[in-house]
């Protein structure tokens, strides 16, 4: 079974800074998608971003990004202008059509004014 | 569009004692799972639906069974609690199976 790896549990970074978290999946699969889910302290699971492993480009939304190296089979997340609200658990998932949806155990990221 | 609910928020058990966590959506979506969340584990998945009238197994589905009789509810039922059983209980439901999944707000239960 595929595997996800987020090796960093605790991160933080400065207000307006930007940080970004790692995340590894381990898959013999060409076609799959990989997310980013967001769980602030009120425990609400939120996407973040979305990537299709066949497209080449880095999926984008507002202040987040990601930088998908495909052959390295990694997916880190980067957060640019880090915002107080930025401060939760963030969970890298990996699905494919063979595989549900499987999560890394989290990193925790807390935002410092 | 209440998006996905889940009943109740909380529950305390004895050991022994059977429920049925509830999850409902109004976004007309054909999957449906049941994880748990424990600390520093992530999410698994306990059980999910591809369709109305289907349920299969996931990583962790001992002590636990589903129903999916209507398309729109994925009940959770727990014949008989242990407190190996305590955790954070989450429904999801996506479109297909390549897209994204929209959580519920969890249900947190205590065995005791």
């Amino acid at each position: 079974a595929q595997t996800v790896t987020q090796s960093q549990p605790e991160m933080s970074v400065q207000e307006a800074e930007t940080v970004t978290l790692s995340c590894t999946y381990d898959t013999s699969e060409s076609d799959y998608y990989l997310f980013w889910y967001k769980q602030p302290p009120s425990r609400q699971m939120i996407l973040v971003i979305r990537q299709e492993a066949y497209k080449q480009q880095n999926a984008t939304e507002n202040r987040f990004s990601v930088n998908f190296q495909k052959a390295a089979k990694s997916f880190s997340l980067k957060i640019s202008d880090s915002q107080l609200g930025d401060a939760a658990m963030y969970f890298c998932a990996y699905r494919s059509a063979r595989q549900n949806f499987v999560f890394g155990p989290g990193t925790r990221l807390s935002v410092l004014p | 569009n209440a998006g996905v609910t889940q009943t109740p928020k909380f529950r305390v058990l004895k050991t022994g004692q059977s429920m049925t966590l509830l999850c409902a959506q109004d976004m007309n979506h054909e999957y449906m799972y049941w994880y748990r969340q424990d600390p520093g584990m992530g999410l698994r998945l306990i059980h999910y639906s591809v369709g109305e009238g289907t349920t299969a197994k996931g990583e962790v589905p001992d002590g636990y069974n589903v129903s999916r009789l209507k398309k729109q509810n994925f009940l959770l039922g727990l014949e008989s609690a242990a407190p190996s059983q305590t955790s954070v209980y989450f429904c999801a439901s996506s479109y297909s199976w390549s897209y994204e999944q929209y959580f519920g707000p969890g249900t947190r239960l205590t065995v005791t």
